[in-house]
């Protein structure tokens, strides 16, 4: 089975500093990944999604992921935060050909001004 | 209406009383999820409908009863629950069979059982 890590649970961060959020998974086979953000009484939000093909992927709002399949990671990064961007953001990870996702414990992001 | 609704937003429930949460979705994905998000706690799975059958059920105690009657609605029932059943309950969908795997979430219900 699958499983994922984040490895800060809470991030402060000044605004318009650059910010990443760590995660690793484990699985013995390849798997599919995602990171979700999910602000303050909303549901979870997709960031972006790695499937396959380039390992730095784009996503919405400025954030961009990389993923590591030697070091089995896919950190997120954003160059320079606003205040907007405080909320907790999930890394997940599905098995190819398994439409279930795991998600980590989640990273809470604090934007200050 | 787009994407994922969910309704009632807020719950407060006695531990004797019976109430349903509702999710909707305006996607027309084919699989629909029920997740249970306590603080400081990875998201739960509790369970899976695929094309209206349910495919999956993490050992979730029987005072919770799903139902799926067809691939847009996904209804959670509840009963004698307990106080640390309180948590945001999350409705997801996706489409398994374009392998994409993306998950589109509802806005939850937030449920405190007294």
């Amino acid at each position: 089975a699958q499983s994922v890590t984040q490895l800060d649970s809470q991030v402060p961060v000044f605004e318009e500093a650059p910010v990443e959020l760590r995660c690793n998974y484990s699985s013995s086979v390849s798997v599919y990944l995602f990171w979700y953000v999910q602000y303050p009484n909303q549901g979870l939000q997709l960031l972006l999604k790695y499937l396959s093909g380039s390992t730095l992927v784009k996503g919405i709002n400025g954030f961009e992921a990389e993923f590591n399949k030697s070091q089995t990671s896919f950190h997120l990064r954003k160059p320079s935060v606003h205040i907007s961007d405080t909320a907790e953001y999930f890394c997940a990870v599905s098995v190819i050909n398994d439409y279930k996702l795991s998600f980590g414990a989640g990273t809470t992001v604090t934007v200050r001004a | 209406e787009t994407g994922v609704t969910q309704t009632p937003r807020h719950l407060v429930m006695g531990m004797t009383n019976k109430k349903s949460l509702k999710c909707e979705q305006h996607l027309g994905h084919n699989a629909m999820y029920w997740y249970k998000q306590s603080a400081k706690k990875p998201l739960e799975l509790m369970f899976v409908y695929n094309f209206k059958e349910q495919t999956e059920n993490n050992s979730v105690p029987s005072r919770f009863s799903p139902e799926c009657p067809n691939s847009s609605h996904l209804f959670l029932h509840l009963h004698t629950l307990q106080p640390e059943d309180s948590a945001l309950y999350l409705c997801a969908s996706s489409q398994v069979l374009q392998g994409t795997y993306e998950q589109y979430f509802g806005p939850g219900t937030r449920l405190t059982v007294t």
